[in-house]
């Protein structure tokens, strides 16, 4: 079936560099993707989203990329900081017409201090 | 941002009874409510979707009869755990969806930590 799956498990950086998350997805109908964020023991946090008909979106330190051509998404966390350690989650919306989100397996990235 | 309140956040039974899981939406009108579960180190997995007057739409392999759902008004659904058993501990999460301009955001709950004895 249909599926978002990450590259990277885990991923270390030291504080203050920037981060680069990956995400891949197979549906080539998804039109709206998103980046979660899970700290232990809560649900996930919106960071950012960007629709099928741009490559780039950004927020605050976050920027989100989407290659269509290659089903690749990614996030870039820049001048990363403690409280960015935590799980990482891509997700999808399949079309219009779903309502449904597919997550990702997820990545841990842990910043050392 | 709008808020999702989940209640319990933790709870501990006895094998064979039941458990009701609280979702609201705090400052938003939900017409659509989402339940996931979620394993230690996995992802989050759709259980059912929640509409509000109408019956929950299940996910292929979830026992609509195991896991009731009820979507009683704009901003409560309800998730309950029947004759819930040691297989049954999870970590189940409600999220709601409030559209906003360019957003589809699903706003999640803290999440339930549900384990049975």
């Amino acid at each position: 079936g249909e599926s978002v799956g990450l590259h990277l498990p885990t991923l270390s950086v030291q504080e203050g560099d920037n981060s680069i998350i990956n995400c891949a997805y197979s549906n080539s109908a998804s039109d709206y993707f998103i980046w979660y964020k899970q700290e232990s023991g809560k649900g996930p946090q919106f960071i950012i989203d960007i629709r099928s008909n741009m490559d780039k979106r950004q927020g605050q330190r976050v920027t989100v990329l989407l290659n269509k051509t290659v089903k690749h998404l990614s996030l870039q966390i820049a001048a990363t900081q403690p409280g960015d350690s935590a799980v990482y989650f891509c997700a999808e919306k399949g079309s219009s017409f779903s309502e449904k989100l597919t997550f990702g397996t997820g990545t841990r990235l842990t910043i050392i201090p | 941002g709008a808020v999702v309140s989940q209640h319990p956040s933790r709870v501990i039974c006895k094998s064979g009874t039941s458990v009701k899981i609280e979702c609201r939406s705090l400052d938003f009108q939900a017409t659509t409510m989402f339940w996931y579960r979620q394993f230690p180190k996995q992802s989050l997995m759709l259980m059912a979707t929640s509409n509000e007057g109408s019956k929950a739409t299940y996910e292929q392999g979830v026992e609509k009869d195991k896991f009731l759902i009820n979507h009683a008004s704009l901003t409560l659904s309800t998730l309950t755990v029947t004759s819930a058993h040691p297989e049954d501990s999870s970590f189940y999460i409600c999220s709601a969806r409030d559209r906003q301009g360019y957003h589809e955001k699903l706003f999640f709950g803290s999440g339930t930590q549900l384990s049975v004895l």
